[in-house]
């Protein structure tokens, strides 16, 4: 079965240093895998996605995440946050390739604080 | 334009009341998805439209009543609601051999 765990459900960082936010995965097949980001009182916006073409996925507004088969983990990153990253960010798992119901972690709030 | 659009923003209703949620996109995408969002928790899937035809329903409670009536238009009918429903309802769309899905911003209901 397909799971997703995001290993930290608040993270704070001072505006200028680097942001990780973590997660691994669970899944019986190739996954794709996803980062969407949630701005208060907003829908979900695509950050990235991992596919299988390359394991250093690129994303939106400096974002990037790297996929770890061995680890399970899909971890996103940003080298230098800025005051709009603050958000919930949710990591998210497929269950197949094509339309279908998508997994979704607990979610991640990031502070970043001035 | 990988936009979708929601209306209302925000929603207000009684218990007896009757209203309907609408959403849009004109990408070509022949899924469609509703969503239940309660606060600090991730989406809920409720239901899932392919060719606009329902396809998957999660359990959902009939006082929720979806209908696709064109392949760029998705509405959630809703009638005799219960406070506990108060929660934000995303819409979503994909194209049918990709499980990335678009995001509306979101009706905001509150049920009083």
């Amino acid at each position: 079965a397909q799971s997703v765990t995001q290993l930290d459900s608040h993270v704070s960082v001072s505006e200028g240093t680097p942001v990780l936010l973590r997660c691994n995965y669970s899944s019986s097949y190739s996954p794709s895998l996803f980062w969407y980001v949630q701005h208060p009182n907003k829908g979900l916006q695509l950050l990235l996605k991992y596919t299988s073409a390359a394991t250093l996925v690129k994303g939106i507004n400096g974002f990037e995440a790297e996929f770890k088969k061995s680890e399970t983990s899909f971890h996103l990153t940003k080298p230098s946050a800025h005051m709009s990253d603050a958000a919930e960010y949710f990591c998210v798992v497929s269950i197949r390739g094509g339309y279908n119901k998508l997994i979704f972690g607990a979610g991640t709030r990031l502070a970043v604080h001035p | 334009d990988t936009e979708v659009t929601q209306t209302p923003k925000h929603l207000v209703m009684g218990m007896t009341n009757k209203k309907s949620l609408k959403c849009e996109q004109h990408m070509g995408h022949r899924a469609m998805y509703w969503y239940k969002q309660k606060a600090k928790k991730p989406p809920e899937l409720m239901f899932v439209y392919s060719y606009e035809k329902l396809s998957i329903n999660e359990s959902v409670p009939s006082r929720f009543s979806p209908e696709c009536p064109n392949s760029s238009l998705l509405n959630l009918h809703l009638h005799a609601l219960q406070p506990e429903d108060s929660a934000l309802y995303l819409c979503a769309s994909s194209h049918l051999t990709t499980d990335t899905q678009y995001f509306g911003p979101g009706t905001r209901l509150t049920v009083l």
